[in-house]
């Protein structure tokens, strides 16, 4: 199981402004970063699956960047809402199906 | 279309007791998965399974058992259950796929307490 480390551990935000937050993972033997948002008793939704070094995702307001040759992603949020609060997880699989977990940034929006 | 269905969604257990997490996915994934979660820790996976009839240990097994007998559920067993197992439990499901590049789906989640 691969070491997937995200910071901060949570940070507070508020309404109307930007923010962005890291995923570091072993750049080697690189196949695949995924993002999933999580939002408070509901379950993970895929946001992102990353896969070429350089490659830039964006889905509304929320945008995110791979750096496979350094091993780390950041994730952008754009304008905060308080629809934003959630902690988001990275994930990054090893070469046998298994996806590896960060421990997530929770991101509270404040009006 | 339901996705992954989890049940129960509470319950509580005593020590030594055994229960049956479940799940269920309409999706026709081969992939399925379980993790727990617990504060501060991230999601761990406790064990997978890439096929009916195959299944393999994650990295937090002990303790706990599976099956699968059809593509479409995957359910958990703690035979006897213990504090630390005391977490939250998700369910999820994904497409064939080798080396995890497409997205796994999760039910919504079981919150067991062991007393």
């Amino acid at each position: 199981i691969l070491n997937v480390e995200q910071s901060p551990q949570s940070l507070h935000v508020q309404e109307g402004d930007s923010t962005n937050f890291t995923c570091s993972f072993p750049s080697s033997n690189f196949y695949a970063l995924h993002w999933y948002r999580w939002e408070t008793a509901k379950s993970p939704e895929a946001l992102f699956v990353m896969t070429l070094n350089g490659d830039e995702k964006k889905k509304g307001r929320i945008s995110a960047t791979l750096n496979t040759k350094e091993g780390y992603s950041y994730l952008y949020i754009k304008g905060s809402q308080p629809e934003d609060s959630a902690t988001y997880l990275c994930a990054h699989p090893s070469n046998d199906y298994k996806l590896s977990f960060g421990a997530g940034t929770t991101v509270t929006v404040r009006a | 279309n339901a996705g992954v269905t989890q049940t129960p969604k509470f319950r509580i257990l005593k020590i030594g007791q055994s229960m049956t997490l479940q799940c269920t996915q309409d999706m026709n994934h081969n992939y399925m998965y379980w993790y727990r979660q617990d504060p501060g820790m991230g999601l761990k996976l406790i064990y997978y399974s890439v096929g009916a009839g195959i299944t393999d240990k994650g990295e937090v097994p002990n303790g706990y058992n599976v099956s699968r007998s059809t593509t479409e559920d995957f359910p958990l067993r703690l035979e006897l259950a213990a504090p630390s197992q005391t977490s939250v439990y998700f369910c999820a499901s994904s497409y064939s796929d080798i080396l995890a590049k497409n997205i796994q789906y999760f039910g919504a989640g079981t919150r067991l307490s062991v007393l």
